[in-house]
């Protein structure tokens, strides 16, 4: 119940393609969808996040859309650079600590 | 940019000592966390602490772990006898009254 799930594991899209990885929850608590970007040796970074009461966010290239009925969240990255080459975790929040369950990430490779 | 700084970098200890993590976290924030992340594998969440006390903690963060907030400023994981299988990426990560939680840059601990 208190799973992310993520998919896919590993994503290769050319520059200027559009990048998307997909998320889903079981537990109807979750109340937050952050999306964090990680590059090798560094700590995971905010990218966007959503509440369920929203079904699509955007700012810049990236957007989050949200289906509150399937339990399922994805992020789509528009004109893909190079630069955004790096893992990509989506993740879950709920109650008073808020602390995060991650989905097992996807390494995103953008080829030139 | 305020920024959740972590020491030291990188850590290597025998199996059976202690180590002490430490974190800076953001100054004005007021919940603290431990993530870990095992290499090449999802971020795992540890424990929150807020108002000087644990507010939530995982399965993962059994007797040999302790978070201590000693002087204000600092925020720290002790591992009291270390394991193979403590060898990770450490990330301490705190946030305000909101739901963003910003990252440190990680300890990498190897226990030889």
């Amino acid at each position: 119940q208190q799973q992310v799930k993520q998919s896919p594991q590993s994503l290769i899209v050319q520059k200027g393609g559009i990048s998307i990885i997909n998320c889903a929850y079981e537990n109807t608590a979750f109340d937050y969808f952050p999306w964090y970007q990680q590059f090798p040796g560094k700590g995971p970074a905010l990218l966007i996040a959503i509440r369920p009461d929203v079904s699509e966010k955007k700012e810049g290239r990236f957007t989050i859309s949200f289906n509150k009925s399937a339990k399922q969240f994805s992020l789509h990255i528009m004109d893909s650079q190079p630069g955004d080459s790096a893992t990509y975790f989506c993740a879950a929040s709920k109650g008073s600590a808020r602390q995060l369950t991650f989905g097992s990430g996807t390494q995103l490779t953008v080829l030139p | 940019e305020p920024e959740v700084t972590q020491t030291p970098s990188h850590q290597v200890t025998q199996m059976g000592q202690e180590v002490i993590l430490r974190c800076v976290p953001i100054s004005n924030h007021l919940y603290f966390y431990w993530y870990r992340q095992i290499l090449g594998q999802k971020v795992e969440f540890l424990v929150s602490f807020y108002n000087n006390e644990i507010s939530e903690k995982s399965e993962i963060f059994d007797d040999q772990f302790s978070v201590e907030r000693p002087d204000g400023s600092n925020f720290t994981l002790k591992i009291r006898s270390t394991k193979l299988e403590d060898s990770a990426m450490y990330f301490c990560a705190s946030r305000t009254e909101g739901n963003t939680i910003y990252f440190g840059e990680g300890s990498w601990l190897t226990v030889v």
